[in-house]
């Protein structure tokens, strides 16, 4: 069946590093990658996304970078800071109506 | 603008009772609707979606049953709760149509069965 794998499971940085989450994914028809933070206790909360037609997304500190022929997409964080410790989850589309979620990533900004 | 809510935002109920949880959307119609499960420290589990009032389609076999009597609300139940369904439950919309559009999340319920 559809699948959405992630790694790593848990990422330790220093202040100020860059952070990389990569996912891969099965369905080769998958044409919508969203990617979700999630502090403690709360809701998942989008935080970017990308569509099949284009290979990198930007929105300050964030991006994301789709190779559609390796069914790879990842997550970079440049500059980080405490307040991006959580957990990042990544997804594609899957069939029709759902997203296919990826494990989670725990990342842990160190000051 | 659009807008998900679900309550209770906690419970705690014993092993043997039953369930019902709600979740409403505001601002949008005929939205899909999903049920999530999260165990501690864990992954989204997708229990059911719906398309429409009606429409639900169950991801897998447990103890719960989703119900979507109006275009906006959808319902989570189950008539004799296992200690196994403890967990944080999110209910989140999207606009229906074409594959490419997020899912949107409410602020969830955490249930804690005794």
């Amino acid at each position: 069946g559809e699948n959405v794998e992630q790694h790593p499971s848990t990422l330790s940085v220093q202040e100020g590093d860059s952070a990389v989450i990569k996912c891969t994914y099965s369905d080769s028809a998958s044409n919508y990658f969203p990617w979700y933070k999630q502090e403690l206790g709360k809701r998942p909360q989008l935080i970017i996304d990308i569509r099949s037609n284009v290979g990198e997304k930007k929105d300050q500190r964030i991006a994301v970078t789709l190779n559609k022929t390796a069914k790879h997409f990842s997550l970079h964080i440049t500059e980080t800071q405490p307040e991006d410790s959580a957990v990042y989850f990544c997804a594609s589309a899957g069939g029709y109506n759902k997203l296919i979620f990826g494990a989670g990533t725990r990342l842990a900004v160190h000051p | 603008s659009q807008t998900i809510h679900q309550w209770p935002a906690t419970l705690v109920q014993p092993v043997g009772s039953p369930l019902s949880l709600e979740c409403t959307v505001e601002g949008t119609s005929n939205p899909n609707l999903y049920w999530y499960r999260q165990a501690a420290g864990r992954g989204l589990q997708l229990l059911f979606y719906s398309v429409g009032i009606g429409q639900i389609s169950s991801e897998v076999p447990q103890n719960l049953s989703a119900s979507r009597p109006q275009d906006r609300q959808f319902i989570l139940s189950s008539k004799k709760l296992l200690l196994s369904d403890s967990g944080f439950y999110l209910c989140a919309w999207r606009a229906p149509g074409a594959r490419g559009e997020p899912q949107h999340f409410g602020d969830g319920t955490r249930l804690s069965i005794l």
